[in-house]
């Protein structure tokens, strides 16, 4: 498995302003993702994130509006601009390992984001 | 959209009984995952079962998964306080060519 951590662990923000989340892996991993979890709601992924290409979103999310960067093999960075109180929500991102059971994803603890 | 539904949404129960939840998927599978989520932090994965199996033990866990119904079922046996959390089933992640599509989710609470 490999051991996720997440920055900041939760923040509260002013609308219109905008923040970058930070996730970095202990082991080199080609595939990242990251989910959004509104409020009460199971998790929405936002996009995936391979080392060496452009982020591939899902539908209904943009790039203007969640930037991606994933620089290297352990880390990359969500950034959600021009928040607004609907952005409230955990960010989480995830891992599939390399090796092994490549069918499960390993989840960093979240960040929860409040905008108010 | 949600590939998979849960019921029940919450469910409560005695510490020591058993807690059954389930899961409803639309589209064919290769496998469904089951997480675990406490308080709304991470997701820490608990088991996951391929298609061409039945039934799958993991210490006081038990899943079930049933690929005419489009159903799986989780089973906590001699649940504990510690088991407080919300638990999501999740298909895809096809070795890791795919992504993770997760259920509405059940949250289950432990009373002491």
């Amino acid at each position: 498995s490999a051991v996720i951590s997440q920055k900041p662990s939760r923040d509260i923000c002013q609308r219109g302003t905008s923040l970058t989340i930070q996730c970095q892996v202990d082991s080199q991993v080609t595939m990242m993702f990251w989910y959004r979890q509104q409020p009460g709601q199971s998790l929405t992924l936002i996009a995936t994130a391979n080392q060496g290409s452009e982020a591939t979103y899902e539908s209904g999310f943009v790039i203007d509006k969640f930037p991606i960067s994933r620089p290297n093999l352990t880390f990359s960075t969500l950034t959600v601009s021009n928040m607004s109180p609907e952005d409230s929500s955990i960010y989480l991102c995830s891992v599939t390992p390399d090796r092994g059971l490549r069918d499960t994803q390993y989840f960093g603890p979240g960040t929860r984001l409040t905008v108010l | 959209s949600q590939q998979g539904e849960e019921d029940p949404q919450a469910l409560s129960i005695q510490e020591g009984e058993n807690a059954t939840m389930n899961c409803s998927y639309k589209t064919s599978i290769n496998n469904l995952q089951w997480y675990r989520q406490n308080s709304g932090r991470g997701l820490v994965h608990l088991i996951l079962i391929r298609s061409n199996e039945r039934e799958k033990h993991s210490g006081r866990l038990r899943v079930t998964l049933d690929t005419s119904k489009k159903s799986s079922s989780l089973l906590i046996t001699a649940s504990r306080a510690a088991d407080t959390a919300s638990y999501f089933c999740a298909t895809g992640g096809n070795f890791g060519n795919e992504k993770l599509t997760f259920g509405t989710g059940t949250r289950l609470t432990i009373i002491p």
